[in-house]
């Protein structure tokens, strides 16, 4: 079935730094593909999208780029901060599938 | 402003007890889901909804039963709660095909 693998963390990082986390996916067709943050003690929420191959999906300055050849979503930050300290995860849908299989997730604590 | 709640925050029960999570949302959204996330494994879908009336089983379903009689509420059950049930659940609800999910707070769930 479809599945999604991201780096294993937990990510530290010093304030400013530049943030990868990879993500890669396997599946039949053309899924969609998302990256959500969880933050402590929260829900998740969507950071960013991109529904078919070389999209690239941003926000709050964190982007992705929907690379089909090698089936990667990978989640870049060029300065991160404190208060990126979350948990990320990268996930995707089926085509004519509103239902999500997430990665793992990826810790990253960013510190002053 | 439209939101997904869930209830209670926190609950703690003794194995084969009933058990009943609520969740609600404002947004007028068809499409509902539950999910666990327990460390090392993501979150795995439970059981969704696309409409009232309709459940559908997900990757983890065994032990927990759902049902939707109107658009706002999709509880989710356990039936005979067991060790292996202990997590956190979240609720989710979205407009459609490819639409963001928004996620509630979640419930985490200790069985004793």
């Amino acid at each position: 079935g479809d599945s999604v693998t991201q780096m294993e963390g937990p990510v530290t990082l010093s304030e400013e730094a530049f943030l990868t986390i990879n993500c890669t996916y396997t599946a039949t067709g053309y899924p969609s593909l998302f990256w959500y943050v969880q933050y402590p003690g929260e829900g998740l929420q969507l950071l960013l999208k991109a529904t078919k191959a070389d999209d690239k999906g941003s926000n709050k300055g964190f982007e992705a780029t929907y690379r089909k050849e090698t089936t990667s979503f990978h989640l870049e930050k060029g300065s991160v901060q404190v208060s990126d300290s979350a948990v990320y995860f990268c996930a995707l849908t089926q085509g004519g599938s509103e239902k999500l299989v997430f990665g793992k997730g990826t810790k990253l604590t960013v510190n002053p | 402003d439209a939101e997904i709640t869930q209830s209670p925050r926190h609950k703690i029960t003794e194995t084969g007890r009933q058990v009943t999570l609520a969740c609600h949302q404002t947004w007028n959204h068809n499409n509902m889901f539950w999910y666990r996330q327990d460390l090392g494994h993501g979150l795995r879908l439970i059981h969704y909804s696309y409409g009232v009336q309709d459940t559908n089983k997900g990757e983890v379903s065994d032990g927990y039963s759902v049902s939707r009689s109107n658009t706002e509420d999709l509880p989710l059950t356990l039936e005979s709660a067991a060790s292996s049930q202990t997590s956190v659940y979240f609720c989710a609800s979205s407009a459609g095909y490819d639409n963001e999910q928004f996620f509630g707070p979640g419930t985490r769930l200790t069985v004793l």
